[in-house]
């Protein structure tokens, strides 16, 4: 079966402005989890969806926002951007929280 | 709150063994180990779940010690294809706890 696919796989973005970006899940998973990776910082958990609702959220500020759309595919927005948003965004999906996710190939951002 | 790594990195010779340890200042339900190759996404090792089970993937088992709130990851007779960088992953008690990473261990295995 498909795997998790994430688009664009990269991003040069210039500093205050946005960036929208998409995850579609495995076929038949309704949980989708975004993380940001930073040299150094791991994974950091940024929210995630469950049958287009946020069930749960990390601790970005206000302009990291997200949805998903009734075929679990979801979107990540960043508004605003700053140098510091310069990283990995990879989105994992799963049945549920406790499966094992299967996470995506990410989206590397780059703010300039 | 995110779970505490040890040891950041590790060099090993192909055919020693290495343990990583993972460590919650919350209450445990579940650790989950992942590895991720240098370019590639995280792949799932092994869910462990409450009541102390280990497990096993190949030469690479896991425990889950739930009073001192602990996992660890034992790596046997490394291979060079073991390379990459181990994170634990630490869920709730229920499907709707997010899973929450450490921030890896990077596990060279050199010839």
């Amino acid at each position: 079966k498909a795997g998790v696919t994430q688009t664009p796989r990269y991003l040069i973005k210039t500093r205050g402005q946005q960036v929208t970006l998409s995850c579609s899940p495995i076929s038949g998973h309704r949980s989708v989890s975004w993380y940001q990776q930073t040299p150094g910082q791991g994974l950091q958990f940024l929210f995630e969806y469950f049958s287009e609702t946020q069930r749960n959220k990390g601790n970005f500020p206000g302009r990291f926002s997200g949805r998903q759309f009734s075929n679990s595919r979801s979107e990540m927005n960043v508004s605003t951007l700053e140098l510091g948003d310069s990283a990995l965004y990879l989105c994992a999906s799963s049945l549920e929280g406790l499966a094992e996710a299967f996470f995506g190939q990410g989206t590397r951002l780059t703010v300039v | 709150q995110q779970p505490v790594q040890s040891p950041q990195a590790v060099i090993l010779r192909e055919g020693e063994d290495a343990v990583i340890n993972c460590s919650s200042s919350k209450a445990l339900y579940s650790v989950h180990w992942y590895r991720q190759k240098h370019g590639e996404a995280p792949v799932f090792l092994m869910i462990l779940l409450k009541g102390g089970e280990q497990k096993g993937h190949e030469k690479i088992s896991a425990s889950f010690n739930e009073k001192k709130q602990q996992s660890s990851l034992y790596l046997t007779a490394s291979q060079l294809s073991y390379s990459g960088t181990y994170f634990c992953g630490t869920g709730g008690s229920s499907g709707n706890t997010p899973l929450v990473f450490g921030k890896g261990t990077r596990l060279s295995v050199i010839a």
